[in-house]
């Protein structure tokens, strides 16, 4: 398996425009969550699906950002207007329910977002 | 509210030169604890789940252990390849979710 697909690697864009993350989880996988990374934050839930439905958003920092997950194997955060303090690592990660709660999570090798 | 707490920040071992990380939490109930690996530039990579106090896991160099209170990543005879970020992560027992609050890491590197 390809393992989990993040779209682009690195992104920089100007305050105020719009930014689109992509994500492919490993196939069969029916959780998909959405992470921030930053240095002095450590990683934090933005949101997450299940069956493709957002089930948990409350880590969406504000109306700024928005995810959907069309259907089982895409899935997109967006950012529009962008703001400096938005810079971060973006990770997506995919899990299987198979075996309960916690299975592990298995993440892409994010996407580096730098907003000037 | 749950907290996770990893010391030291950063660690350098010689070669052979064996030791362990701590990861302190508070959590109103455990449902797992989890280690990662992370390499620059990639993401977390899954190493352990423990649940419950008392346990342990073993892969290659790195045992992991659990008390109420801590986990602790042990790694004897390190070796240059085992240089990385080393993430620890709880679940909380309450609610049917899947939230993980994370540490924010040990960042270790082995010199040859």
């Amino acid at each position: 398996d390809a393992g989990v697909i993040q779209s682009p690697r690195h992104e920089v864009t100007e305050m105020g425009q719009e930014v689109t993350l992509r994500c492919k989880p490993i196939s069969g996988h029916d959780y998909l969550f959405w992470y921030r990374q930053t240095m002095m934050r450590g990683l934090e839930l933005l949101i997450y699906f299940n069956n493709n439905v957002p089930i948990d958003d409350s880590g969406m920092p504000e109306d700024r950002f928005s995810a959907k997950m069309p259907n089982a194997s895409f899935s997109t955060l967006k950012i529009q207007p962008s703001e400096p303090r938005d810079s971060a690592v973006y990770f997506c990660a995919s899990s299987a329910t198979g075996t309960g709660l916690n299975s592990p999570l298995h993440f892409g090798n994010g996407t580096r977002l730098t907003v000037t | 509210e749950d907290q996770v707490t990893q010391s030291p920040e950063a660690l350098r071992l010689q070669e052979g030169e064996s030791s362990s990380l701590n990861c302190s939490y508070t959590v109103s109930g455990l449902r797992g604890l989890f280690w990662y690996r992370q390499d620059p530039g990639k993401g977390p990579e899954f190493l352990f789940t423990l649940y419950s106090a008392g346990e342990e896991k073993e892969k290659e160099r790195l045992k992991a252990t659990l008390t109420k209170k801590e986990s602790f990543l042990h790694i004897t005879a390190p070796k240059p390849e085992d240089s990385a970020t080393y993430l620890c992560a709880v679940q909380d027992l309450a609610g049917n979710n899947r939230k993980l609050i994370w540490g924010l890491g040990t960042s270790l590197g082995v010199n040859p």
